[in-house]
């Protein structure tokens, strides 16, 4: 348990639903971050939220939409989606956006589109 | 890219071996770090070596770093079953103003033989 939880753990929907990914962090922690994770490649960072606030969107398509409404609380809003967009979504904490700190991350929600 | 590229893609060991797992990376860095990632689940952070840092040791994991080379290993001594998982380096680098960005490689599996 690394204090950053993420419901649900398991997710399939079909390409013309809308589902939400939650996160919560019970660490005191001012950023919080989107990746997701395909196979074979690299942890690709989505967003970055500091103290609520997004400071990064690394071209992220419109049909995932964060939120942000505290620092203790992210979502991830889904809609329209391909299925090249199953993948695992990692949410992730760190006390800041500055160097030299360590990020804790949740177990992830193993998204699935049909 | 800065971007850390992990060598071996995966690595096979036997119980009780060393396991030495490198990373590579190509621009000035704050620190880097090692995670460790059971299949399916959330990173978990293991350790992290600052830019003026050449060695670190926690319990049974040693890195290095070499900022001249750009590199940095993980040895694992005296696996175990139990530390097979995928392993990333993250490379903290300075964005502008105050804040700095943590960058994951594609990680390497390594699989313990009982």
């Amino acid at each position: 348990e690394t204090g950053v939880t993420q419901t649900p753990r398991h997710l399939v929907m079909g390409m013309t639903n809308k589902k939400s990914l939650k996160c919560e962090q019970h660490l005191g922690h001012n950023a919080m971050y989107w990746y997701k994770q395909s196979a074979k490649k690299p942890l690709e960072l989505m967003f970055v939220y500091n103290f609520k606030e997004q400071t990064e969107n690394n071209s992220v398509p419109s049909r995932f939409s964060p939120e942000c409404p505290n620092s203790s609380h992210l979502f991830l809003h889904l809609h329209t989606l391909q299925p090249e967009d199953s993948a695992l979504y990692l949410c992730a904490s760190s006390q800041s956006t500055g160097p030299n700190t360590e990020a804790f991350f949740g177990q992830g929600t193993r998204l699935t589109v049909v | 890219s800065q971007q850390g590229e992990e060598d071996p893609q995966a690595l096979s060991i036997q119980e009780g071996e060393n396991a030495t797992m490198n990373c590579s990376y190509k621009t000035s860095i704050n620190n880097l770090q090692w995670y460790r990632q059971n299949s399916g689940r959330g990173l978990v952070h293991l350790i992290l070596i600052r830019s003026n840092e050449r060695e670190k040791h926690s319990g049974r994991l040693r890195v290095t770093l070499d900022t001249s080379k750009k590199s940095s290993s993980l040895l694992i001594t005296a696996s175990r079953a139990a530390d097979t998982a995928s392993y990333f380096c993250a490379t903290d680098a300075s964005l502008s103003g105050a804040n700095s960005k943590l960058t994951f490689g594609k990680g390497i599996t390594l699989s313990v033989r009982p």
